[in-house]
């Protein structure tokens, strides 16, 4: 069946980065996008972005652009996320997603939470 | 790329049913049948239950239903159960390439 199995929670200090991988099994990998949604504690669903494992493309939301990095390692059906220049709004749960479509997101990770705090 | 608007929270007794807009712009629901919505209980990672606007995957209940108007995008759930209560979360696919979340319904089973 098809699963995705995120990196451990993280705690950064302001201005660090922080890097959370999504392991892939179960499908062909480079046949869907991956996307990335976060959470903040208490709050919705907010959309960070995806990648093409196929052709390497990327699609980030204006608010992240210049900080975040979505890359694919494809021989380990792999997806990663950056996100650099941590500050506290960023502390949430960040979870990997395949997609179907740009909005169709079938099979989520389990989430990693990432606590930014000095 | 403003969020999509969902009530706050809405709330239904067993049994009965009941609707979930998602209201958008011409930038957005109204211009694509990409209009998916999503069930997240609490510490649980989203699950899909609608996408297309009406399309259900397998293994979803049929009392989940979804319709859209115009800018507007709904979700209907009938024949309320306990186990419904929870989050619900609408997103849309936008003229700009990207992707847009509603701020999330609540709802309460009472």
């Amino acid at each position: 069946q098809v699963q995705l199995v995120q990196s451990g929670a993280e705690v950064k200090k302001p201005g660090a980065s922080v890097k959370v991988s999504c392991k892939t099994s179960g499908y062909t990998f480079v046949t869907y996008d991956i996307t990335w949604v976060r959470q903040a504690p208490g709050q919705g669903l907010e959309w960070m972005g995806s990648i093409s494992p196929h052709t390497g493309d990327t699609q980030y939301t204006q608010d992240l652009q210049g900080r975040v990095t979505m890359t694919t390692d494809t021989s380990r059906g792999t997806a990663y996320m950056e996100l650099r220049s941590l500050r506290s709004d960023d502390t949430a749960i960040y979870y990997c997603a395949r997609a179907w479509r740009p909005e169709r997101f079938d099979s989520w990770g389990q989430g990693t939470l990432v606590t930014v705090s000095s | 790329q403003s969020a999509l608007t969902q009530p706050a929270s809405v709330s239904g007794s067993p049994g009965q049913s009941i609707t979930i807009s998602c209201t958008g712009t011409t930038s957005d629901v109204g211009s694509y049948n990409y209009v998916s919505w999503y069930q997240q209980h609490p510490g649980k990672a989203p699950k899909l239950i609608i996408y297309d606007v009406t399309s259900r995957p397998s293994g979803v209940s049929n009392r989940f239903s979804g319709s859209k108007s115009g800018n507007t995008a709904s979700l209907t759930i009938s024949g309320l159960q306990a186990d419904d209560e929870a989050h619900y979360y609408c997103n849309s696919y936008t003229s700009s390439n990207t992707v847009v979340f509603g701020g999330g319904t609540k709802l309460t089973v009472l």
